[in-house]
């Protein structure tokens, strides 16, 4: 299906571990975005990505790390998962002007 | 850098009723403006959008939303509300040329009662 496809949906892990969450996108759109979702705080840029190879940082990228070795792809991984890192996580493409939004994932840190 | 403010993060309504959200943006250049809504559970999927030309844009759903560039405002209205429009409503900017990272306000809880 053509799409930004998340996975997993849904995550527990515990403190100290590492994890990844994945994102893959079948348009071939140059940029591509993670962001995180708390109450009070709305959606907040953790890393992006304006091409394959070319990653940059967002407002809060602290604990996170990104690759995008493939267009279409773009994982995040929490090297080292802390209680403060329990969010909801979305990715998002874009090519021209909107962005494009997986279905999310919910990580808790327990 | 662009920022963008929504006044309320809850309105409540009631079926049928006119609403209308409340979103200003700050920049010093030429922007996009956008807004998204997010169902519970889901991702944010786009309403409208304004890139350039009339300031009204109208989106799905019966929803619109007026550029205001003297008041930097982008503010979404819909004329009767349904129940199913109970959401989260997403005011979003982004520079209209150079980087393509919108920038989102905090969100809006639209709750629509019987």
């Amino acid at each position: 299906d053509a799409g930004i496809t998340q996975s997993p949906r849904y995550k527990i892990t515990e403190t100290g571990r590492q994890v990844t969450l994945m994102c893959h996108q079948t348009w071939s759109h140059s940029y591509m975005f993670w962001y995180r979702q708390d109450l009070g705080h709305g959606l907040r840029l953790i890393y992006y990505s304006a091409a394959a190879d070319i990653t940059d940082k967002g407002e809060v990228p602290d604990g996170y790390v990104v690759s995008r070795s493939k267009t279409e792809n773009f994982p995040l991984t929490l090297e080292s998962a802390t209680r403060s890192q329990t969010s909801v996580y979305f990715c998002a493409s874009s090519w021209d002007s909107e962005a494009f939004f997986g279905q999310g994932t919910r990580l808790t840190v327990v | 850098a662009q920022s963008v403010t929504q006044l309320d993060s809850q309105v409540p309504v009631f079926e049928e009723a006119p609403v209308e959200l409340r979103c200003n943006y700050s920049s010093s250049v030429s922007v996009y403006l956008f807004w998204y809504v997010q169902y519970p559970n889901q991702g944010l999927q786009l309403l409208l959008k304004y890139l350039s030309g009339s300031t009204l844009v109208k989106g799905i759903n019966g929803f619109e939303a007026e550029f205001n560039k003297s008041q930097t405002s982008f503010h979404l209205r819909k004329p009767s509300v349904h129940i199913s429009d109970t959401a989260e409503y997403f005011c979003a900017v982004r520079l209209s040329g150079g980087s393509y990272i919108p920038t989102f306000g905090r969100g809006t809880s639209l709750i629509v009662h019987p």
